[in-house]
């Protein structure tokens, strides 16, 4: 069966600091992968979507970015947090079309001090 | 691109009452429209979605209905219990290659015993 991990939990990292969220799915070839905050408990906003590895579209410009190195593997990373930065981040998955049967992973609650 | 409108934003009903969420969307091309259950401090999981060819669907107790004229839906929990306590987000996307999920904020739906 597929699965999805996403770590760590938690991470409370100061302003200025660099970023590395990792999110791993298993059990399935090609899948879309998906990188989205959730800021304040509320509101999915789409950071970034990848379709294959190397292959990243971005939808909000801001300070993060992604990277796809292997075919089960996105990264979401930053140089430099902002206090802004804080929020819920969730990896998704998905197979064969964009829109359909999203599986969320478990989130990371990134709080920048 | 898409817009997704979702009201209200909290919800609070007795055990047993119904429960009605709404979203608005506002590009006409969208066709596949998803619901998403998030307990708290937990992922985001599909309940529920429609698409443009059906105008009502059930399942058990909930069951979401299409305006495509109107260019709404809505999510109707009956019978409500504790345990339906979370945050819903509705969401909608053309059924085509490259279009993602354009997700609501959610709504915090509270049901006292």
């Amino acid at each position: 069966s597929q699965t999805i991990h996403q770590w760590p939990a938690t991470l409370v990292q100061p302003v200025g600091s660099p970023l590395s969220l990792e999110c791993t799915v298993e059990g399935t070839s090609n899948p879309n992968l998906y990188w989205y905050r959730q800021a304040a408990g509320r509101g999915l906003q789409l950071l970034f979507y990848s379709v294959g590895i190397g292959q990243i579209s971005s939808e909000v410009p801001q300070n993060l970015s992604a990277s796809r190195p292997q075919d089960r593997q996105f990264i979401l990373s930053s140089k430099k947090l902002l206090l802004s930065d804080s929020g819920f981040y969730l990896c998704a998955w998905s197979v064969g079309q964009l829109y359909y049967g999203y599986t969320f992973g478990s989130g990371t609650r990134l709080t920048v001090v | 691109g898409e817009n997704v409108e979702q009201h209200p934003s909290t919800l609070s009903v007795q055990e047993g009452d119904s429960a009605v969420i709404k979203c608005t969307y506002s590009d006409s091309a969208s066709n596949y429209f998803p619901w998403y259950k998030q307990e708290l401090g937990k992922r985001p999981q599909l309940i529920i979605d429609i698409r443009s060819n059906v105008g009502e669907k059930k399942d058990q107790r909930i069951a979401v209905t299409l305006n495509k004229t109107a260019k709404h839906f809505s999510l109707h929990i009956t019978e409500t219990q504790p345990e339906d306590s979370a945050v819903y987000f509705c969401a909608a996307s053309r059924r085509s290659g490259y279009s993602t999920l354009t997700f609501g904020k959610g709504t915090m739906l509270l049901v006292s015993p």
